[in-house]
């Protein structure tokens, strides 16, 4: 069975600080997908980043980077120079290979609430 | 308009009323979601429907009842609720059927059972 774990529950750092969100999941598959979403106040969930099991590269977009790495099955997500308005809920997520990467596959973390502070 | 819209966006009803979640999505996606978020508690998928067919039924009690008339809309219906289904209730869409990770969420119905 699938499983994402979110081990941190609520981080709040001052704002300009850099934040990292763990994940760390489960799998007997070795074909696999994992992604982030993000959830503002506003309740929808934004999606960030979708990455395959076989792409253990490293990616940056703006202030946002992550690292996976499958010798520990984790999928961190870094925030540099935090503003206010990332402060959100965040959600790991995970796919089995079954599904191609389908939705209907998709396993959450229990997230992790992100305060930014000014 | 946004992406997808859900309604009503906050619910408060009885154990016996009989009531329906609606959501439309305008992306032209083909497979819609129900999801249920409940504090401290991960995302819970509950339905798929792909090509308005459901295609997953994540042993849901019958008590939630969906419904997918077209690739565009789709029902939660509600009837004889308990308060533990009190939860954010999310609609989902994605493009290509099973083929897609990239969820786009509507803002979600709060509902409360009393």
């Amino acid at each position: 069975a699938q499983k994402v774990t979110q081990a941190q529950t609520e981080i709040s750092v001052v704002e300009k600080e850099d934040v990292t969100l763990d994940c760390v999941y489960e799998t007997r598959d070795t074909t696999y997908y994992l992604f982030w979403y993000k959830q503002p106040p506003s309740g929808e969930l934004v999606f960030l980043i979708r990455r395959n099991s076989f792409d253990e590269q490293n990616e940056i977009s703006g202030r946002y980077s992550w690292n996976f790495q499958k010798s520990t099955s984790s999928f961190n997500f870094t925030i540099t120079a935090s503003q206010v308005v990332d402060s959100a809920v965040y959600f790991c997520a995970l796919s089995e290979g079954r599904s191609g990467g389908g939705a209907d596959g998709l396993t959450f973390g229990k997230g992790t609430h992100l305060i930014i502070q000014p | 308009e946004t992406g997808v819209t859900q309604t009503p966006r906050h619910l408060v009803m009885g154990m016996t009323n009989k009531k329906s979640l609606k959501c439309e999505q305008h992306l032209g996606h083909n497979a819609m979601y129900w999801y249920k978020q409940s504090a401290k508690k991960p995302l819970e998928l509950m339905f798929v429907y792909n090509f308005k067919e459901q295609t997953e039924n994540n042993s849901v009690p019958s008590r939630f009842s969906p419904e997918c008339p077209n690739s565009s809309h789709l029902f939660l219906h509600l009837h004889t609720l308990q308060p533990e289904d009190s939860a954010l209730y999310l609609c989902a869409s994605s493009q290509g059927g099973l083929r897609t990770g990239e969820l786009f969420f509507g803002e979600g119905s709060r509902l409360t059972v009393l």
